[in-house]
C-alpha cells in the first residue's frame, strides 16, 4: 500500500529538548515536505526536498531542520523546541514536484 | 490581500443537498489548482486537480476554475455524511526549482443524515 508514515502520531516534550519526527515513504517520490497546521493559519510548509541531499527551506523553517540522506526518508529536527512550535505537523510526498501530494497521518506536538 | 482566500464556514447541510465549496485567488501566477479532502485526525487526501479553466467531473464532485474571475469551486452533488470533512483548495505557483503550493484555510463541512 502506498503510504507516507510519521512517527510518533502524538508527543508531549519539554522546552529545549530535542527531538526528532521522523518520515519515511514507499512510492519512490523525489519530492518531500514538510508542513505545520495551526487554527486560523491552516497548512504552512516548513522545509522541502526536491531529491537526496537537496533541501530547501518554506515559509516557516525558524527553528527547524531537515535531512534528506535516503529518498524514502526525510526527518524533521527540532533542536530546541519552544511552545510556538506546539502544533499539528504533516509530512507529504510527490512524484517529482509539489502537486499530487501524499500526506502522512499527522503528528501533535505538544511544547510544555 | 491573501493569497488565496477560503471561507472557514462551517458548513452544514441535510444529506442529499448540492454543496458548493469556493476559492478565490489573486495571483495569476497560479497554475495547477487542486482540491484536498482532510477528515478529523487525519492527513489531506487528493480529490481532484485540474490545470485549466473549465469543469472537472468525477463521480459526485465537479471541480470547477474561472481563471478570467480568480475563482474555483467545488461541487458536490448528492452530498453524504461520509463527505463530512475539512475541503482545503490547494494551488501551485511557480516554476522549476521554485515551485510551492499554497494553501486555502478550509472549509469544515458537516453533511447531516
Amino acid at each position: 500500500e502506498a503510504q507516507v508514515t510519521q512517527n510518533p502520531r502524538y508527543l508531549i516534550t519539554v522546552t529545549g529538548k530535542k527531538l526528532t519526527v521522523t518520515c519515511s515513504q514507499n512510492m519512490n517520490h523525489e519530492y518531500m515536505s514538510w508542513y505545520r497546521q495551526d487554527p486560523g493559519l491552516g497548512l504552512r510548509q516548513i522545509y522541502y526536498s526536491m531529491n537526496v541531499e537537496v533541501t530547501d527551506k518554506g515559509d516557516v523553517p525558524e527553528g527547524y531542520k531537515v535531512s534528506r540522506k535516503e529518498k524514502r526518508n526525510f526527518p524533521l529536527i527540532l533542536e530546541s523546541p519552544s511552545p510556538n512550535q506546539t502544533s499539528l505537523y504533516f509530512c507529504a510526498s510527490s512524484f517529482r514536484r509539489p502537486a499530487e501530494a501524499f500526506f502522512g497521518q499527522g503528528t501533535r506536538l505538544t511544547v510544555v | 490581500q491573501k493569497e488565496v482566500e477560503q471561507d472557514p464556514g462551517p458548513l452544514s447541510v441535510p444529506e442529499g443537498a448540492i454543496v458548493s465549496l469556493n476559492c478565490t485567488y489573486s495571483n495569476s501566477a497560479f497554475q495547477y489548482f487542486m482540491w484536498y479532502r482532510q477528515y478529523s485526525r487525519k492527513g489531506p487526501e487528493l480529490l481532484m486537480y485540474t490545470y485549466s479553466s473549465g469543469n472537472k467531473e468525477d463521480g459526485r464532485f465537479t471541480a470547477q476554475v474561472d481563471k478570467s474571475s480568480k475563482y474555483i469551486s467545488l461541487f458536490i452533488r448528492d452530498s453524504q455524511p461520509s463527505d463530512s470533512a475539512t475541503y482545503l483548495c490547494v494551488l501551485r505557483v511557480g516554476q522549476g526549482g521554485s515551485e510551492k503550493l499554497v494553501f486555502g484555510k478550509g472549509t469544515k463541512l458537516t453533511v447531516n443524515p
